[in-house]
């Protein structure tokens, strides 16, 4: 069965950096997603994508977030100025007619 | 905007015996309602869904039952196994046309089954 691949699986990075996170949704599926979460809470909805552009997007995704979707396979969520309450763990999720399939996550901490 | 409550947040049963967990939701749009399985460290994977042009759904041991009057949903775990123990997770959304909005999820119920 297809699954969302997301890269790095930890990503470590100092207050003040950019960091970058990939994923590579499910190839047929047309919606896209990003969701964290901090360690013992519930997932967050962040921000979804279709058709090259932002559908809806959540208080927590404020300037310091964007995303894109460089080519025809990636799709990327790019934080310009870590803060240590970025520190969570990201999730890709990709969907066509059908229930949101999630990737394996990023965990990223912020020093 | 939409908020789904769960309960109970920790479950501990005995290997054989059934569970059940409860969510709530606020937003009567809402017409899409998956559960997921989360095990440590690991991501959310789906395990059943329910759309609200039904009342019930199974699948062997998993069961999720849908009030949409009282904007309440449920996951009915049977015969419980010790490799059911993971944290469950509802969710609501609104589904039109084959795109969903954004998953508005419970804040989980940590299951634990005793062999």
């Amino acid at each position: 069965e297809p699954e969302v691949t997301q890269t790095p699986s930890h990503q470590v990075t100092q207050m003040g950096q950019e960091v970058i996170l990939r994923c590579v949704p499910i190839s047929n599926h047309l919606y896209f997603y990003w969701y964290r979460q901090i360690l013992g809470q519930k997932v967050e909805f962040l921000v979804s994508f279709y058709n090259n552009e932002i559908s809806e997007k959540s208080e927590i995704f404020d300037d310091q977030f964007s995303v894109e979707r460089p080519d025809g396979s990636n799709f990327t969520l790019k934080i310009r100025s870590t803060k240590l309450e970025d520190s969570a763990m990201y999730f890709c999720a990709s969907s066509f007619q059908g229930h949101q399939a999630f990737g394996s996550g990023t965990q990223l901490s912020v020093l | 905007g939409e908020n789904v409550e769960q309960h109970p947040s920790t479950l501990s049963v005995q290997e054989g015996d059934s569970a059940v967990i409860k969510c709530t939701y606020s937003d009567s749009a809402s017409n899409y309602f998956p559960w997921y399985k989360q095990e440590l460290g690991k991501r959310p994977q789906l395990i059943i869904d329910i759309r609200s042009n039904v009342g019930e759904k199974k699948d062997q041991r998993i069961a999720v039952t849908l009030n949409k009057t009282a904007k309440h949903f449920s996951l009915h775990i049977t015969e419980t196994q010790p490799e059911d123990s993971a944290v469950y997770f509802c969710a609501a959304t609104q589904e039109s046309g084959g795109s969903q909005g954004n998953l508005i999820f419970g804040k989980g119920t940590k299951l634990s089954v005793k062999p």
